[in-house]
């Protein structure tokens, strides 16, 4: 089956500075990418999602990468707020919703004032 | 438009006994997936419900099991719960089957004693 490596699993960063959260995955079936953002209390929010026929791709300040031939992607979050601050995942899964979503064990994002 | 919605919020148990939680899916989505966090763990798939039908199961024992009824509610059980079931059991929706696109609930909170 897949397994979803993220790394780090706490990043701490200034205010206004970037943020970057690295995943790997080991199913080269795996073609749905997405991250999700968990506050405290709450369930896991879809932030970003990118296909594997897609490089890149942007919303306002944050970023995916995938490269499929290393089989990583990443997360950017660019010139980070307060309210950024919160738990990530990413997450894997071979097209169809076979084996539900694999994720990564988290990495949780702290933003210094 | 109201979100996934999980009840109840908190549950204690003690070991033996059995439990059901219950999730409503946003209106007119027609797939609802399970899933288990714990901290240990992390996030892992249970199993996935669409159109009444269990299209797909994660690796947990027999005693995990669920059901959705024509309103795509779902509903997942849990017999002779043991001290290891203790986690946040997470509802997601979604409009297809391809888990794309997951809509999280905030989740039952599930302490077995």
């Amino acid at each position: 089956g897949e397994n979803v490596e993220q790394h780090p699993s706490t990043l701490s960063v200034q205010e206004g500075d970037s943020a970057v959260i690295k995943c790997t995955y080991s199913d080269s079936a795996s073609n749905y990418f997405p991250w999700y953002k968990q506050e405290l209390g709450k369930g896991p929010q879809l932030i970003i999602d990118i296909r594997s026929n897609v490089g890149e791709k942007k919303d306002q300040r944050i970023a995916v990468t995938l490269n499929k031939t290393a089989k990583h992607f990443s997360l950017h979050i660019t010139e980070t707020q307060p309210e950024d601050s919160a738990v990530y995942f990413c997450a894997a899964s071979e097209g169809g919703g076979a084996d539900g979503l694999t994720f990564g064990k988290g990495t949780h994002l702290i933003i210094q004032p | 438009k109201a979100g996934v919605t999980q009840t109840p919020r908190y549950l204690i148990k003690t070991r033996g006994q059995q439990v059901t939680l219950s999730c409503s899916p946003i209106s007119g989505h027609r797939s609802v997936s399970w899933y288990q966090q714990t901290p240990g763990q992390g996030l892992q798939f249970l199993f996935e419900y669409f159109s009444e039908t269990q299209r797909n199961k994660g690796n947990f024992p027999g005693r995990f099991s669920g059901r959705q009824f024509s309103n795509s509610r779902s509903e997942m059980n849990v017999s002779t719960l043991e001290l290891g079931d203790s986690a946040l059991y997470l509802c997601a929706s979604s409009l297809s089957t391809t888990n794309e696109k997951l809509f999280f609930g905030s989740g039952t909170q599930l302490s077995v004693l």
